[in-house]
């Protein structure tokens, strides 16, 4: 089974669309993670959620919107992409109750906009 | 906020023999510090990680060390293999800053056979 799930894998569409990237996770974790990957391998942090509240929103732009529906889930919603916006996203969960716990990390999403 | 400087950006060893990857951060109140190896298309995958407790840390072929003081960690590969080569990223985080990973560039490592 897989701990931390992501869908889709991926994802190409047109620039000015919206889109949106969905996550869950089955580790009984209660803080959730959006990260994105650019061309150079460049991992940082987007948001971050503990039992459904964003804790962690790091200055992107609000054309993205995360949403938790519960501490199990975390999607993430792009309106009018750019063709910066393409990247590979990685959800991420850690059990926030405990301190110094590692996040675990999904295959990731990778978008492509044309 | 927290900066996470990686070196070097890539590194190619013999089979067999060692690799020293070392991370600098900026933010005294880190206190976690993580390691991924990420093969190609693959996602980050923890390997090792370090509290701030704690000087060095051992797993088999894999350790860690780290400096407080001089705010620098380092991953210590011993006698690589090829199935060794990824990319490897450090981080660091602290509790006040919501536990997210601040990451450095990240180390392309191959390792020939």
């Amino acid at each position: 089974d897989t701990a931390v799930s992501q869908t889709p894998k991926y994802l190409v569409t047109q620039m000015g669309n919206d889109k949106s990237i969905k996550c869950e996770q089955n580790l009984g974790h209660d803080t959730m993670y959006w990260y994105k990957q650019d061309s150079k391998k460049f991992l940082k942090i987007m948001f971050s959620y503990n039992n459904k509240e964003l804790i962690i929103n790091e200055t992107v732009p609000n054309r993205f919107s995360p949403k938790s529906p519960d501490k199990a889930h975390l999607n993430l919603h792009i309106n009018s992409l750019e063709l910066g916006d393409s990247a590979v996203y990685f959800c991420a969960s850690r059990n926030g109750a405990a301190s110094n716990q590692p996040q675990h990390f999904g295959d990731g999403t990778r978008l492509s906009i044309l | 906020g927290e900066n996470v400087e990686q070196h070097p950006s890539t590194l190619s060893v013999q089979e067999g023999d060692s690799a020293v990857i070392k991370c600098t951060y900026s933010d005294s109140a880190s206190n976690y510090f993580p390691w991924y190896k990420q093969e190609l298309g693959k996602r980050p995958q923890l390997i090792i990680d370090i509290r701030s407790n704690v000087g060095e840390k051992k797993d088999q072929r894999i350790a860690v060390t780290l400096n407080k003081t001089a705010k620098h960690f380092s991953l210590h590969i011993t006698e690589t293999q090829p199935e060794d080569s990824a990319v490897y990223f450090c981080a660091a985080s602290r509790k006040a800053a919501g536990n997210k990973l601040t990451f450095g560039g990240g180390t392309r490592v191959l390792v020939k056979p």
